[in-house]
């Protein structure tokens, strides 16, 4: 069946480091690829997507590639913020369900 | 993009209570879904609720414990029945917008099971 596999935390960093969070998929088709993120005592947020092999997905500074040769959809960015701090989950499209990553969570020290 | 919130925003219940949560969402929409997530966890979907039919539930979850109505194109509840610690959990509802790609979430509903 369809599944999510991302890596596990907590992912600790400096301020204006570099983040890369790694999120692999097993899906029949051509899912579509989401990544949410969780501030701390907020509501789920859709951060980015991507609909097709080979779009990138952007926002705030982090952006993810749709890679189906490595059925990867990583999320990084360049300089993280100690804002960035949350809880980030991989998920992708299956027959209009979303089928989540157990979530990584970031923390930004400053 | 739609607005989303549930009511309550948490409760500490007592264990073999039940407890019914609110969602209600600023337009009309088909498919709302009901999650759990439990700490540290990822989520989990419960169940999918569309207006006018019986709501369809995932493996692992039933009627009788998580009942669910969806009375018109903006609101739903969950009950949560007979609870037990175990049921302690953030308990989110989400909509899927008109393209089809993207689930809008509520802030969710806290419970803690005593």
């Amino acid at each position: 069946g369809n599944s999510v596999t991302q890596m596990e935390g907590p992912v600790t960093l400096s301020e204006e480091a570099f983040l890369t969070i790694n999120c692999t998929y097993t899906a029949t088709g051509y899912p579509s690829l989401f990544w949410y993120v969780q501030y701390p005592g907020e509501g789920l947020q859709l951060l980015l997507k991507a609909t097709k092999a080979d779009d990138k997905g952007s926002n705030k500074g982090f952006e993810a590639t749709y890679r189906k040769e490595t059925t990867s959809f990583h999320l990084e960015k360049g300089s993280v913020q100690v804002s960035d701090s949350a809880v980030y989950f991989c998920a992708l499209d299956s027959n209009y369900q979303l089928i989540w990553g157990a979530g990584t969570k970031l923390i930004i020290k400053p | 993009s739609a607005v989303i919130s549930q009511k309550p925003s948490r409760d500490i219940c007592q264990r073999g209570t039940s407890l019914t949560i609110q969602c209600q969402v600023d337009s009309q929409v088909t498919m709302m879904f009901w999650y759990r997530q439990q700490p540290g966890q990822s989520l989990t979907l419960i169940a999918t609720a569309n207006q006018g039919s019986e709501a369809t539930y995932e493996s692992g979850f039933v009627i009788d414990k998580f009942p669910i109505s969806r009375p018109n194109l903006t609101f739903s509840t969950l009950t949560v029945s007979n609870m037990s610690p175990e049921d302690s959990s953030i308990y989110l509802c989400s909509v899927e917008d008109k393209s089809g790609y993207e689930q809008f979430f509520g802030p969710g509903t806290r419970l803690t099971v005593l």
